[in-house]
């Protein structure tokens, strides 16, 4: 079955820094890549997903790159602001079950 | 549009209980997928439902249950509680594109669960 891998665990930016999270992913039939983000306290919420016939997606100040030779992809936070503080998932999906890796607190220090 | 609900939100059982956790999906979502949340584990995904078929499950022992209902609210059950079992139990419901996966989760507050 699918394996996802998340690194790191935490992740400590100032406030204006890039922030990368990384994942990869063992099922090569895998072609859903979303990224989840869940402030203290909330539910995850969808921040943005990728799939496997696009190598690269971007929205505002997040984007996500995918390789799929290498199995693994990336989620890039440019700008970051303290309201970006939360802990992120990224999850990899084919025709079998959506599977979460194991989340990054990211903190953003003013 | 209403979310996601789950009830109870929090709840404290003893080794060997069992319990029921619901989840009422958005109007309109057919599927319903539950994870177990713990600190350092991430998401586990438990299983997922749709139509009230059980489509996929994952790696937990069959102490953990589900259902769905025609409407398609959802049940989940843990019998004879252990104490590693104490979670956060989120469910998330989607529409469902006809590919499993492939659509956005709206996941509930979810169930905190401590077992004593």
């Amino acid at each position: 079955g699918e394996n996802v891998e998340q690194h790191p665990s935490t992740l400590s930016v100032q406030e204006g820094d890039s922030a990368v999270i990384k994942c990869t992913y063992s099922d090569s039939a895998s072609n859903y890549f979303p990224w989840y983000k869940q402030e203290l306290g909330k539910r995850p919420q969808l921040i943005i997903d990728i799939r496997s016939n696009v190598g690269e997606k971007k929205d505002q100040r997040i984007a996500v790159t995918l390789n799929k030779t290498a199995k693994h992809f990336s989620l890039h936070i440019t700008e970051t602001q303290p309201e970006d503080s939360a802990v992120y998932f990224c999850a990899a999906s084919g025709f079998q079950k959506l599977v979460f890796g194991t989340g990054t607190r990211l903190l953003v220090s003013p | 549009k209403a979310g996601v609900t789950q009830t109870p939100r929090y709840l404290i059982k003893t080794r060997g209980q069992q319990v029921t956790l619901s989840c009422s999906p958005i109007s309109g979502h057919r599927s319903v997928s539950w994870y177990q949340q713990t600190p350092g584990q991430g998401l586990q995904f438990l299983f997922e439902y749709f139509s009230e078929t059980q489509r996929n499950k994952g790696n937990f022992p069959g102490r953990f249950s589900g259902r769905q209902f025609s409407n398609s609210r959802s049940e989940m059950n843990v019998s004879t509680l252990e104490l590693g079992d104490s979670a956060l139990y989120l469910c998330a419901s989607s529409k469902d594109r006809g590919r499993v996966g492939t659509g956005e989760l709206f996941f509930g507050e979810g169930s905190r669960l401590t077992v004593l």
